[in-house]
């Protein structure tokens, strides 16, 4: 079964870049999508089809595609954008979740 | 506007079968392209697909659990249903149903509050 992996855990000062990464076997053949997730809270698509910000998603969150890594990237990170986030692709019309990366921004 | 949420057990013991359905409101699954799909949580821990309906019936289910697994819609009263059998502790997590649009990359754009679901006896 096809699957994606994320670190456990990325840490970032207010105001620079974060980067997640997502890997997997030719994961750049693929449409990757990626979800933020607050303590408690539902999750939210903030990134699909690799680069596309969904209505209301600010534009800080942005996403790229290729070879076997897609990477969420935060720019200006805030401190409203710790959470937990995780990236999802499409194999063969079921859906794969990466095991999420929690968000520290300290 | 989109909106989904899930109801059912919040508790069910080992061995039985959990009935979850989903009520939305905002789109049809009339319409062409549309999807409702089941993803679920187990405390502390990451998030898993678990099946998808399309508006045409068309059906989707993780291959780990499909023999478990079965999705349904009723398109007269906007409510998607699963039903997962044998139910054992390690079922235990909240699950959620969420809107998608079919093929292209679409993820799952609305989600509903979640229902959290306890296994024990």
């Amino acid at each position: 079964s096809y699957e994606l992996t994320q670190p456990p855990s990325v840490s970032v000062s207010p105001g620079q870049t974060a980067s997640i990464t997502c890997s997997g076997d030719k994961l750049g053949d693929k449409y990757a999508c990626w979800y933020q997730q607050k303590p408690g809270q539902s999750p939210v698509l903030v990134i699909y089809q690799d680069t596309k910000r969904p209505s209301g998603i600010p534009e800080r969150f942005s996403g790229s595609n290729s070879g076997n890594t897609a990477t969420l990237t935060i720019s200006g990170t805030q401190a409203m954008d710790e959470a937990e986030y995780y990236c999802q692709a499409w194999d063969s019309n079921t859906a794969v979740f990466g095991g999420g990366t929690k968000l520290t921004v300290l | 506007q989109i909106t989904l949420k899930e109801s059912g057990p919040t508790l069910v013991k080992p061995t039985q079968t959990l009935t979850l359905t989903c009520t939305f409101s905002g789109f049809s699954l009339r319409t062409s392209g549309v999807g409702v799909g089941w993803i679920r949580q187990p405390p502390g821990k990451a998030l898993e697909w678990l099946a998808l309906i399309y508006w045409d019936d068309d059906k989707w289910y993780r291959p780990s659990l499909k023999s478990r697994l079965t999705i349904t819609k009723d398109t007269s009263k906007n409510q998607v249903v699963l039903t997962m059998t044998n139910m054992d502790p390690v079922d235990t997590g909240t699950y959620y149903c969420a809107h998608r649009l079919s093929g292209g990359g679409w993820g799952f754009d609305y989600w509903g509050q979640g229902t959290l679901v306890t296994v024990s006896s």
